[in-house]
């Protein structure tokens, strides 16, 4: 089974600083993990993706996101936040291609001025 | 493309009405997918289709919903009665089989049941 834990419902950085938004992940199978974003009031949309390739993974709007098996984590990365970054965040994984997605319960980016 | 296409963006509607829902995948994509997203449980999968048949529906709440899809290009949800604990944001998402994961997601429909 899987299951995604994501931590910290809502972060706050000021523009300009590092986004962090942590992902961590329960398979017993080797996963394949997702970030999605959804902006006020939209759908979401694939920000990245690791499908079992590199593990360093480069998404959408300069973000990226490291899988580290040890940690059992696929943290989310922007070196410079900008104002348009704010949105809901959400980890997913499954146990492979053709799997049903396991969601996490998101979080809620804010970029300060 | 236009993406994913779901009517109506809003409804409101009284306990005990029936409501539908409906929504239009992107051309070409044969998997499709039904969520609900609330501030208390997040996003919960409902149901899903390939090919326009139900292959998960572990996720539909009660008797009260059901999902049909007659055709590749068309699909609704329908909670008949509605009550106000199924108000939510609905959202329909399309995928090619091969890429389940990556989903293409409509815009959603509000629902406010009061």
């Amino acid at each position: 089974a899987q299951s995604v834990t994501q931590l910290g419902s809502h972060v706050s950085v000021s523009e300009g600083a590092l986004v962090l938004l942590r992902c961590n992940y329960s398979s017993s199978v080797p996963p394949y993990l997702f970030w999605y974003v959804q902006y006020p009031n939209q759908g979401l949309q694939l920000l990245l993706k690791y499908t079992s390739a590199a593990t360093l993974v480069k998404g959408i709007n300069g973000f990226e996101a490291e899988f580290k098996k040890s940690e059992t984590s696929f943290h989310l990365t922007k070196p410079s936040a900008h104002m348009s970054d704010a949105a809901e965040y959400f980890c997913a994984v499954s146990a492979g291609n053709n799997r049903k997605l396991i969601w996490g319960l998101g979080t809620s980016l804010a970029v300060n001025p | 493309d236009a993406g994913v296409i779901q009517s109506p963006r809003h409804e409101v509607t009284e306990m005990g009405q029936e409501v539908t829902l409906r929504c239009k995948p992107i051309s070409g994509h044969n998997s499709l997918f039904w969520y609900r997203q609330t501030m208390m449980r997040g996003l919960e999968l409902l149901i899903y289709f390939n090919n326009n048949v139900p292959i998960d529906d572990s996720g539909m709440p009660e008797d009260r919903f059901s999902a049909k899809m007659p055709n590749a290009s068309f699909s609704t949800l329908k909670i008949q009665p509605s009550e106000p604990r199924d108000s939510a944001v609905y959202f329909c998402a399309s995928s090619l089989a091969s890429k389940t994961y990556e989903q293409y997601f409509g815009p959603g429909t509000r629902l406010t049941v009061t």
